[in-house]
């Protein structure tokens, strides 16, 4: 089956300091990967997405993710944390055999600090 | 702008009292979903429509149902609200095919009495 491994329920960086939010996923077949954004009290919205055009995938707010197929990884990356970031972050992989499901990480809660 | 909307966006009923949130979308898309979202939780599928395909997950609580009368509109109806089922309820759309992303609806907060 697969499923998506967010390593840290919460991170803590610095205001200007880089964003490393971890993902690792688990699929039998090459997988379509996703990372969303939820700010409070909203719904989620698309940061990036991979679907095997390009390993390095850029989305918005400056935010980019590498699809590592021999680490399993998909992490997202921000060059350098701002005070809007502060969210939760979820990554997801599209279920293999129902092309209209997909399938969420637990989240990582994304704290920015002064 | 194409957006999926969400009314009303913070729900009050009373335990056991039915409530229905509805959801309505511009983007003209044949998948509609809901899911039930907890504090600090990941967004949990309670059931999609493909088209007027229902599509139920194993766990859904029977005391959930949905409507989807077109393809713009889709309904949530909780029939006998528990204090369990206090949670964020997020409505989503896509494109069908694989890899093809989720657009969300901001939610609707639910608080049961």
């Amino acid at each position: 089956a697969q499923s998506v491994t967010q390593l840290g329920s919460h991170v803590s960086v610095s205001e200007g300091a880089l964003v490393l939010l971890r993902c690792n996923y688990s699929s039998s077949v090459p997988p379509y990967l996703f990372w969303y954004v939820q700010y409070p009290n909203q719904g989620l919205q698309l940061l990036l997405k991979y679907t095997s055009a390009a390993t390095l995938v850029k989305g918005i707010n400056g935010f980019e993710a590498e699809f590592k197929k021999s680490e399993t990884s998909f992490h997202l990356t921000k060059p350098s944390a701002h005070m809007s970031d502060a969210a939760e972050y979820f990554c997801a992989v599209s279920h293999m055999n129902r092309d209209d499901k997909i399938i969420f990480g637990k989240g990582t809660r994304l704290h920015i600090l002064p | 702008d194409a957006m999926v909307i969400q009314n009303p966006r913070y729900q009050v009923t009373q335990f056991g009292k039915p409530v229905t949130l509805s959801c309505s979308q511009t983007l003209n898309h044949n998948v509609m979903y809901w899911y039930q979202q907890k504090s600090s939780q990941a967004p949990k599928l309670l059931f999609h429509y493909y088209d007027k395909d229902f599509n139920n997950e194993a766990d859904t609580p029977d005391n959930f149902q949905s409507r989807r009368p077109n393809t713009s509109f889709c309904f949530l109806d909780i029939r006998s609200p528990g204090l369990g089922d206090a949670a964020m309820y997020l409505c989503a759309t896509s494109r069908e095919g694989i890899g093809n992303e989720q657009f969300f609806g901001p939610g609707t907060r639910l608080t049961v009495l």
